[in-house]
């Protein structure tokens, strides 16, 4: 049990243009999920909390006019970078909590030309 | 400030060998720690945690340590396999009730053959 999965699990766009990344819990409900980044060869960075119903909350120096989520269901958040550039090029990785526990999704790489 | 960070980068083994991958964290009032291991392009997987109010733990081939008169978490995989190869990261939650998971810098581990 507790599965969260990512789609799509790879992107590849162009500058400017605009992408969205799908996490779903797939047989649990989840009040709250958070979003990732991780570039390589380093560790996980809390981009925001994303609770259903309610807006994101974002941490420090994360742009929330660029990197918008919804948390419409209690099984879905959908992360979307928006106008890309290569510097978002990135591992984006989320999470859905049940109780204390985080279960991790398998990740999306995105790369913008 | 918060923050979690580890000893040493890379560790490589033995197959068979016991591993010891420590962390270090300074936040006094965090009260629930996570070891997880990462493969190469996946997302994270749980693989043991504990609470501040233990100072061992032992699941399947693994074993974590909290000594927090110290403020130090290690996680030992006994007879070490190759499929353990993995970057492993520790995780402590923040003294806030969000939730949110401070992740540490990571540690490589390379089981030798």
């Amino acid at each position: 049990g507790a599965v969260v999965s990512q789609h799509p699990s790879r992107v590849i766009c162009k500058s400017g243009t605009s992408v969205k990344i799908e996490c779903r819990s797939l047989d649990f409900q989840a009040t709250t999920m958070f979003w990732y980044r991780q570039f390589p060869k380093k560790s996980l960075m809390l981009m925001a909390t994303s609770n259903e119903g309610s807006k994101a909350t974002y941490e420090q120096g994360v742009e929330k006019d660029k990197f918008l989520i919804n948390h419409a269901s209690l099984t879905l958040s959908t992360l979307t970078v928006t106008s890309a550039h290569p510097e978002d090029s990135s591992f984006y990785i989320c999470s859905a909590s049940l109780g204390v526990e985080q279960f991790f999704g398998p990740g999306t790489r995105l790369t913008v030309l | 400030g918060e923050s979690v960070g580890l000893h040493l980068p890379t560790l490589s083994v033995q197959e068979g060998d016991n591993s010891i991958i420590n962390c270090a964290y300074s936040n006094s009032a965090s009260d629930y720690f996570i070891w997880y291991k990462q493969e190469s392009g996946k997302g994270p997987q749980f693989i043991i945690d504990i609470r501040s109010n233990m100072d061992k733990r032992q699941g399947q081939r693994v074993t974590v340590l909290l000594n927090k008169t110290v403020k130090h978490l290690s996680l030992q995989i006994a007879a070490t396999q190759p499929g353990d190869s993995a970057v492993y990261f520790c995780a402590e939650r923040g003294e806030d009730s969000s939730y949110k998971l401070i992740f540490g810098s990571g540690t490589r581990l390379l089981v030798r053959p």
